[in-house]
Formats: C-alpha cells, structure tokens, sequence
C-alpha cells in the first residue's frame, strides 16, 4: 500500500539553525510531491510541490525540497529558520490508484524554533 | 478570493449522538474533499467528490458516516451514531477539478465525542 514516512515527529531548533525534514515515500509509479505547512491556529497551506523537471524545488518562505527518485524521498530544508517558522509540517504524495488520484499524507513533523 | 469555509469551527457530542458539518468550497472549484485528521496523524482522505458525484469514498466508514453534495457547491458530512474514536479534526479542501494538483484547505472542524 502507498504510504509517507516522516522521520522526525518533533524538532526543536534555534533561530538562524539549518533545518531539514526527512521524508519517504513508498509508490512505484509516477508521483506528485507537495510539502504543506499548518502555521498555529491557522489552516494547512501548499509550501511546495514538486510535479517533474528539477528536481530542486524552491517554495515560500525561503524553504526548498530535494526529489531523490531512487531513495523515494522528499526533504524539506531551510538554510537558516526562523521563530516564525514555528509550524506542522506535512510531506504528502499525490498516486493515481483505482482511476483516480489520492493525495496520501504522513503524519507530520511539529517544529519549535526559539528566539 | 475567498478561501473554504466551514463551520462549525468545534463541537463537543456524547457517543452514539449525530453530527453534521458543512463546507463551503473556493467558488468554481469542481472537486471538494473530505479528510479526517487524528491527533497526531496525518489528514485521511474519507471521500472526494467530482461536481456532485462521488469519485473516491473507499475510505469512508460507510456504516455510521455520509456525506453528499446535493448542487455541485457546498458539502455536508454526518456522523451518525458517533463514537469515542471519531474525534478528530475534520478537513474540507477544494481543487478547481479533478486533475488540478494543488487542494486548498479550509479551518477544520475539531469534532470531541465524549
């Protein structure tokens, strides 16, 4: 069955820390990528997709994803965070399966960024 | 432009009570999704509609839960005998169809069965 992997569920960081948010994916065909971001009392909002091309993709907000199609992963990263960027982070996969497409969300990773 | 509403915003019931919540999706968006999301997991897709019909409703509990989308516009998912492990946060997303990639989210409704 298709499923997303994130490793981390909780990291703490300090202001101006290097981030990078693990995930996997498992799906053998063709995959649309998404990372979304739930800032506190807010509702879930699109960061980043990736569809095809490169495989680098640059989304709001200074935060950027990596596609390795050999390691089934889709990391997020962001060279220097912010107290701001305080937020619930989803890496979701969109597979086509049953003659529709699915959008299939891991569970999450809560990040805390002190001042 | 407007984003997707929902209300109720939280309700609180006793098991074996009925529920209902409604979404309204981003106007000319064809395709209207409803997720469950459960303290500490990921939002579930339950069901996605296309207009008003339903293309995906494999994952919805199709013994207590139902939902339609009588006009092709607002939607209305009810719970109907709630249980203690319905509690969750429940998701409307519109896209404006069916092979758009990017779904838009509203507020959640944050559903306590008691």
């Amino acid at each position: 069955a298709q499923s997303v992997s994130q490793h981390n569920h909780h990291v703490i960081l300090s202001e101006a820390a290097s981030l990078e948010l693990g995930c996997n994916y498992s799906y053998g065909g063709t995959v649309n990528l998404f990372w979304y971001v739930q800032y506190p009392g807010q509702h879930l909002q699109l960061l980043l997709k990736y569809f095809s091309g490169d495989p680098l993709v640059k989304g709001i907000k200074g935060f950027e994803a990596e596609f390795i199609k050999s390691k089934f992963s889709f990391n997020l990263r962001k060279p220097s965070v912010q107290w701001s960027d305080t937020a619930e982070y989803f890496c979701a996969v969109k597979v086509f399966s049953g003659g529709y497409n699915k959008l299939i969300f891991g569970a999450g990773t809560r990040l805390a960024v002190h001042p | 432009e407007a984003g997707v509403a929902q209300s109720p915003r939280y309700k609180i019931i006793e098991k074996r009570q009925s529920v209902a919540f409604w979404c309204n999706p981003i106007s000319g968006h064809a395709t209207l999704y409803w997720y469950q999301q459960i303290l500490g997991q990921g939002p579930k897709l339950l069901i996605q509609f296309q207009n008003n019909g339903v293309v995906d409703d494999s994952q919805l509990p199709k013994d207590r839960f139902s939902a339609e989308r009588l006009k092709g516009v607002d939607s209305t998912l009810k719970i109907q005998p709630a249980k203690l492990e319905d509690s969750a946060v429940y998701l409307c997303a519109s896209s404006p169809s069916f092979l758009q990639e990017t779904q838009y989210f509203g507020p959640g409704t944050r559903l306590l069965v008691l």
